[in-house]
């Protein structure tokens, strides 16, 4: 099976700071997604990254896909409150329709 | 469209009992899952389902049965629950693009699980 690892686990920043969330596996994976869970809630799709080396922004979020496939990050600038949550990459299993979760990034932010 | 539902939202079971976890979604989406959520351990995929009449295992499939008779309904069912089951379980849909990659994956409002 194949893993895939988060750092930092837990992330407390003040609102205005920069910060960045890794996903590191030692497999390729096919695709890549990045969710945010909020307390209570399933997760919410951010973004999805196929190509190697792809980088994909939405407003202050950039996330970018390793060449080899086998790592992302999650880049987030000028954090606000409203980021706070639980941040989760999910990497697919060539060809087969599973998705691996990473084990999270618990992120507060401080107003 | 009520996206994807389940029920129920809590739920406690004793040492050994039975019980069905229900999923349904109404996006018409042919790929559906189960995960498990436990602190500190992200979400762990149980078994999957590609279409109607076709399941296969996660990484955690020891203890869950599944189903799909049709394209809206996945249930979940636990044989004989054991404390290690305790989890918050979450039900997924998502369209499938082929050659195994999904569209985004929507995701139920989770069932809290406490087995004694």
């Amino acid at each position: 099976t194949q893993l895939l690892e988060q750092s930092p686990q837990f992330l407390s920043i003040q609102e205005g700071e920069n910060l960045t969330v890794y996903c590191n596996s030692s497999s390729v994976f096919s695709s890549l997604q990045w969710y945010r869970q909020e307390p209570g809630e399933g997760p919410v799709l951010l973004v999805t990254v196929v190509t190697g080396g792809e980088v994909k922004k939405l407003k202050r979020l950039t996330f970018q896909f390793g060449d080899a496939r086998k790592d992302s990050s999650l880049h987030i600038t000028a954090a606000q409150p409203g980021d706070t949550g639980l941040y989760l990459c999910a990497g697919e299993e060539s060809g087969t329709y599973k998705y691996i979760f990473g084990t999270g990034t618990r992120l507060k932010v401080l107003a | 469209n009520a996206g994807v539902t389940q029920t129920p939202k809590f739920q406690v079971l004793k040492t050994g009992q039975s019980m069905t976890l229900q999923c349904a979604q109404d996006m018409n989406h042919e790929y559906m899952s189960w995960y498990r959520q436990d602190p500190g351990m992200g979400l762990r995929l149980i078994h999957y389902s590609v279409g109607a009449g076709i399941t296969d295992q996660g990484e955690v499939p020891n203890g869950y049965n599944v189903s799909r008779s049709t394209t809206e309904d996945f249930p979940l069912r636990l044989l004989s629950a054991a404390p290690s089951q305790t989890s918050v379980y979450f039900c997924a849909s998502s369209r499938a693009q082929g050659q195994g990659i999904l569209d985004e994956q929507f995701f139920g409002p989770g069932t809290r699980l406490t087995v004694l």
